[in-house]
């Protein structure tokens, strides 16, 4: 069993539709993060959990809502996206709570397509 | 702003060396992580550094100089399965990890 596991591992949506990313993970860690990686760009955080709290939302649109109901699991819920949103979606884990101190565990990934 | 630089992509034999730098100019310095993510994988770690110098680790090394804002990867014996995006990060004074666009790099028979 890996230490962050995400699914699906592919998702295509019109911009009409709505769905869900799943991370789950099994490393006992206090923080977890959602990260957008576009082709030949930066990774950009988008939201950080500490404790199951929020800790930070780098303006990311409304369209995007991060759910997390334990320290093990992380949504991310989907909702009228832009073409522009198609991207590979990341999780990742870190046993700090939100300042990062040290390594992070992160997931596959979610190849999204939004069309 | 925070910006962090290293080649878009780089090219090297099996068998040879390479060296991936990495400049950056952010808020403070916490530290430098190392990853490297093969196509359609998870960014893994490799190195971490905080203080000036270079840290071996098999046929791996990672070398800081925080005055100079400069780090480098260094690969030996390059294998076929190095072929990934390497990509830098830093820990800037707030604690939060700024990331380099990485490198990919094609290693080739």
């Amino acid at each position: 069993e890996t230490g962050v596991t995400q699914t699906p591992r592919h998702l295509v949506m019109g911009m009409t539709n709505k769905k869900s990313l799943k991370c789950e993970q099994h490393l006992g860690h206090n923080a977890m993060y959602w990260y957008k990686q576009s082709a030949k760009k930066p990774l950009e955080l988008m939201f950080v959990y500490s404790l199951e709290e929020r800790v930070e939302n780098n303006s990311v649109p409304s369209r995007f809502s991060p759910e997390c109901p334990n320290s093990s699991h992380l949504f991310l819920h989907l909702h009228t996206l832009q073409p522009e949103d198609s991207a590979l979606y990341l999780c990742a884990s870190s046993q700090d709570s939100g300042s990062v101190t040290g390594e992070l565990f992160f997931g596959e990934g979610s190849r999204l397509t939004v069309l | 702003g925070q910006n962090i630089d290293q080649p878009t992509e780089m090219t090297a034999t099996e068998g040879a060396i390479v060296q991936i730098n990495c400049t950056y100019q952010t808020s403070g310095f916490n530290g430098l992580f190392w990853y490297q993510q093969h196509a359609g994988e998870a960014p893994t770690f490799l190195s971490y550094n905080v203080l000036d110098g270079l840290e071996e680790k098999g046929r791996f090394s990672s070398f800081l100089s925080r005055s100079k804002g400069y780090s480098y990867l260094l690969l030996k014996e390059l294998q076929m399965k190095d072929s990934a995006s390497y990509l830098c990060a830093v820990i800037d004074s707030n604690y939060q990890l700024i990331w380099g666009a990485g490198t990919k790099l094609i290693i080739k028979p």
